[in-house]
């Protein structure tokens, strides 16, 4: 059974920062690995999707890296702006179709 | 318009009570889950389905039922609400290729 763990569990940072979020995966036979961003009261947003031939993924200050042999990924964010503040959470995709989440990550990015 | 509508966003009701949450889609998506929530945990699959005449359980089905009413619409049902089954829905679609897209959430408390 894939279990998914982040850590840290909350992380606090000033404005400006660059910052490294860590996820870990027990099963490597995975399709993918996808970061999502949470707000409060609000859904899931997909941030980043690795397939399981990539090794990463970029999308503006966002990077995310894949290395399926340690069963880890990490979020790199550069330059940390307040609105940047959520919940990070990634999820392991085995081949069908269901997801395994992580239990996320509380960002705060303090001015 | 959301592209994933969950109905109610709210709802706080007694144990015993029979409560069904909806989920709509605009997406075109044949697949949909549902989600709960609860802190610490992440997000834990209650069932899924791929199409109309497809239902699946995920790893938490026990004490839910769901129905596939159309491609569009999802419905989650708790029979006899108990207390432990307070926490946050969240009902996802996906084509299977492109990532998850989540509604907002419903809350839920049982008293």
């Amino acid at each position: 059974k894939q279990e998914v763990t982040q850590i840290p569990a909350a992380l606090s940072v000033p404005e400006g920062e660059n910052l490294v979020l860590n996820c870990s995966f027990t099963d490597s036979a995975i399709y993918n690995l996808q970061w999502f961003r949470q707000d409060p009261g609000k859904g899931l947003t997909s941030l980043l999707l690795i397939q399981s031939s990539q090794r990463e993924q970029t999308s503006g200050r966002l990077n995310a890296s894949l290395d399926k042999s340690s069963g880890r990924s990490t979020l790199y964010i550069a330059a940390s702006q307040p609105g940047d503040s959520a919940t990070y959470l990634c999820a392991a995709r085995p081949s069908g179709s269901r997801l395994t989440f992580g239990e996320g990550t509380q960002l705060t990015v303090n001015p | 318009d959301a592209d994933v509508t969950q109905t109610p966003r709210n709802r706080i009701t007694k144990t015993g009570k029979r409560i069904m949450l909806e989920c709509s889609q605009t997406k075109g998506h044949d697949r949909m889950y549902w989600y709960r929530q609860d802190p610490g945990l992440g997000l834990r699959l209650i069932y899924y389905s791929f199409d109309v005449k497809d239902i699946n359980k995920g790893e938490i089905s026990d004490g839910y039922s769901v129905s596939r009413q159309a491609q569009a619409k999802f419905s989650l049902s708790l029979e006899s609400a108990i207390p432990n089954q307070t926490a946050l829905y969240f009902c996802a679609t996906s084509d299977g290729i492109t990532p998850q897209h989540f509604g907002d959430g419903t809350r839920l408390s049982i008293l």
